[in-house]
């Protein structure tokens, strides 16, 4: 089965700097790769969501690029906010497959320093 | 819409005890499910439902039991409580059953099983 490891688990930047999270998958065939962002005493919530047929996709400070060969998606998160800092999950599945399919990343915990 | 609603928020046990978590949502969506997620290993899927009477299994599902009689309620029962269960529980639902869906999460439940 499909297996995404996600690093690094905790990453600290400066406000106004800009962070990067990086997730591998395993299974060649998944093609859709959401991003999850939980704030503090919060559910996770779905920021931004790639499939494979791009290669790239920007929501304002946020984008996510996507390495097909490499088996590897990363969030990019530019002019960092003190409301970015949360807990970010990527996740990996194949788009024809339910919600019960998708796997999830250990997480990676964002520090925004004023 | 109060989106996905989780009860109680933090709960106590000690090994053994039996509980119930509760999960509703005014959505309409027909996908539920349940994670729980422990420091260092992300999200992990314990049953999911892809509408009312039907339910099934995901990647950790012993020692939790689910039943599905609405569209809008999926409890989630610890049969007898171990302290390998604390953990934060989270509840999602989705509109799609089978292909992309956005998950929405409620904001969980803190157990801790003494």
């Amino acid at each position: 089965g499909e297996n995404v490891e996600q690093h690094p688990s905790t990453l600290s930047v400066q406000e106004g700097d800009s962070a990067v999270i990086k997730c591998t998958y395993s299974d060649s065939a998944s093609n859709y790769f959401p991003w999850y962002k939980q704030e503090l005493g919060k559910g996770p919530q779905l920021i931004i969501d790639i499939r494979s047929n791009v290669g790239e996709k920007k929501d304002q400070r946020i984008a996510v690029t996507l390495n097909k060969t490499a088996k590897h998606f990363s969030l990019h998160i530019t002019e960092t906010q003190p409301e970015d800092s949360a807990v970010y999950f990527c996740a990996a599945s194949k788009a024809s497959q339910g919600a019960q399919k998708l796997v999830f990343g250990q997480g990676t915990r964002l520090t925004i320093n004023p | 819409n109060a989106g996905v609603t989780q009860t109680p928020k933090f709960q106590v046990l000690k090994t053994g005890q039996s509980m119930t978590l509760q999960c509703a949502q005014d959505m309409n969506h027909e996908y539920m499910s349940w994670y729980r997620q422990d420091p260092g290993m992300g999200l992990r899927l314990i049953h999911y439902s892809v509408g009312a009477g039907i339910t099934d299994q995901g990647e950790v599902p012993n020692g939790y039991n689910v039943s599905r009689s609405t569209t809008e309620d999926f409890p989630l029962r610890l049969l007898s409580a171990a302290p390998s269960q604390t953990s934060v529980y989270f509840c999602a639902s989705s509109p799609r059953v089978g292909g992309l869906g956005e998950l929405f999460f409620g904001e969980g439940s803190r157990l801790t099983v003494l």
